[in-house]
């Protein structure tokens, strides 16, 4: 069954650095997301991605964060200094065309957990 | 600010008994609900989704949704230890567009021998 693929899959960073995480969402795929899940917490929505914009972001997406879709494969999330509060699982997520009731559901991939020094 | 609650558990039912997961939403436009299992130190895993009031029946996993009450659920019937995860709700709102998951904290479910 296709699936999410993310790399790496542990990052150890120091603050202030800049990081790259990367994700291969499934590739018929056309809408894609990033969460982030805080040890013990909730799950929470990042920014969605399609047609080559920004679809929606949430307020824990600031001008440190971008996203990008390099090529026709890859979807990347980038912190330009990291602090030590970004320190969670990172989980990209993609979903197939939109019905016309309800909307498709999101496959995650495996996550990449950052840990920040 | 829109809201997914779930009892945090956890949840301990015995091996073989059937397991209920209860999800509350405060956005009466929410339009698609999922249920999904999270491992611990892993990624969400979806389990079900239902678009429509009523029940949807997939193998030993019923989804149950009234919309009227804001209330979505998941039945776990013969519950093997296997189960034993975090089942996290999951909601969002219209449809046509590309909308963001929100999470419920997810109910912790414990399947005994």
């Amino acid at each position: 069954e296709p699936e999410v693929t993310q790399t790496p899959s542990h990052q150890v960073t120091q603050m202030g650095q800049e990081v790259i995480l990367r994700c291969v969402p499934i590739s018929n795929h056309l809408y894609f997301y990033w969460y982030r899940q805080i040890l013990g917490q909730k799950v929470e929505f990042l920014v969605s991605f399609y047609n080559n914009e920004i679809s929606e972001k949430s307020e824990i997406f600031d001008d440190q964060f971008s996203v990008e879709r390099p090529d026709g494969s890859n979807f990347t999330l980038k912190i330009r200094s990291t602090k030590l509060e970004d320190s969670a699982m990172y989980f990209c997520a993609s979903s197939d065309y939109l019905r016309v009731r309800g909307n498709q559901p999101q496959h995650f991939g495996d996550g990449t957990r950052l840990s920040i020094l | 600010q829109k809201e997914v609650e779930q009892n945090s558990g956890p949840l301990s039912v015995p091996e073989g008994a059937i397991a209920s997961l209860n999800c509350t939403y405060s956005d009466r436009g929410s339009q698609s609900f999922f249920w999904y299992r999270q491992y611990s130190g892993k990624s969400p895993e979806l389990i079900m989704f239902i678009y429509s009031n009523g029940d949807k029946e997939d193998g030993r996993f019923t989804a149950q949704l009234n919309k009227a009450s804001q209330y979505v659920s998941l039945l776990i019937r013969d519950s093997q230890p296997s189960d034993s995860a975090t089942y996290l709700c999951a909601v969002n709102e219209g449809s046509g567009t590309a909308s963001k998951l929100t999470f419920g904290t997810g109910t912790r479910l414990q399947v005994t021998l």
